[in-house]
């Protein structure tokens, strides 16, 4: 079956230190992928997407590229701030649209001043 | 768009009771999925609907939790009667046609003593 696996947290880093929380996923066919983040006290919000193999997805200085031969989608960021600090999801969504999104356990990120 | 709405946004009840979490997705939005968050289990998916009807409610943990969509507009997750386990975070998505993407409502705290 689907599933996605992700870096256990919680990650703690100074700030403007590089960032990487690995995602790998198992899927039948060609799955979309993303990343969620979640701040303190709110919902998950969108931060990127992939849909196909090497595709990169990108936003407010994070990036993930879709491996298919790795079947891996990592969360970089090359400086990150005290405001990164938040919960990140890796998801998969699969092809079949009425088969359900897959939600990685999450990674909580602390940035310290 | 005023984004998904969930009301209330927090809720206290004795054990016992019964609870209404409500929702109003995105208009134009044609699926919609409730979710469940604790420290303990992560993000569960409960239930989803496409277009008023249920799709997979296999992740609702017993008889005492029910979900209705009685139209495109509004959404209700009833628990009756309520545990003290049932205390979680309550979230509602939304997607719009054609998208996998899900916008979240900002969620219901729900405690139950």
């Amino acid at each position: 079956g689907n599933s996605v696996t992700q870096m256990e947290g919680p990650v703690t880093l100074s700030e403007e230190a590089f960032l990487t929380i690995n995602c790998t996923y198992t899927a039948t066919g060609y799955p979309s992928l993303f990343w969620y983040v979640q701040y303190p006290g709110e919902g998950l919000q969108l931060l990127l997407k992939a849909t196909k193999a090497d595709d990169k997805g990108s936003n407010k200085g994070f990036e993930a590229t879709y491996r298919k031969e790795t079947t891996s989608f990592h969360l970089e960021k090359g400086s990150v701030q005290v405001s990164d600090s938040a919960v990140y999801f890796c998801a998969l969504s699969p092809m079949n649209r009425d088969d359900k999104i897959i939600f990685g356990k999450g990674t909580r990120l602390h940035i310290l001043p | 768009d005023a984004g998904v709405i969930q009301s209330p946004r927090h809720e206290v009840t004795e054990m016992g009771q019964e609870v209404t979490l409500r929702c109003k997705p995105i208009s134009g939005h044609d699926y919609l999925f409730w979710y469940r968050q604790t420290m303990m289990r992560g993000l569960e998916l409960l239930i989803y609907f496409n277009n008023n009807v249920p799709i997979d409610d296999s992740g609702m943990p017993e008889d005492r939790f029910s979900a209705k969509m009685p139209n495109a507009s509004f959404s209700t997750l009833k628990i009756q009667p309520s545990e003290p386990r049932d205390s979680a975070v309550y979230f509602c998505a939304s997607s719009f046609p054609g998208s996998d993407e899900q916008y979240f409502g900002p969620g219901t705290r729900l405690t139950v003593t």
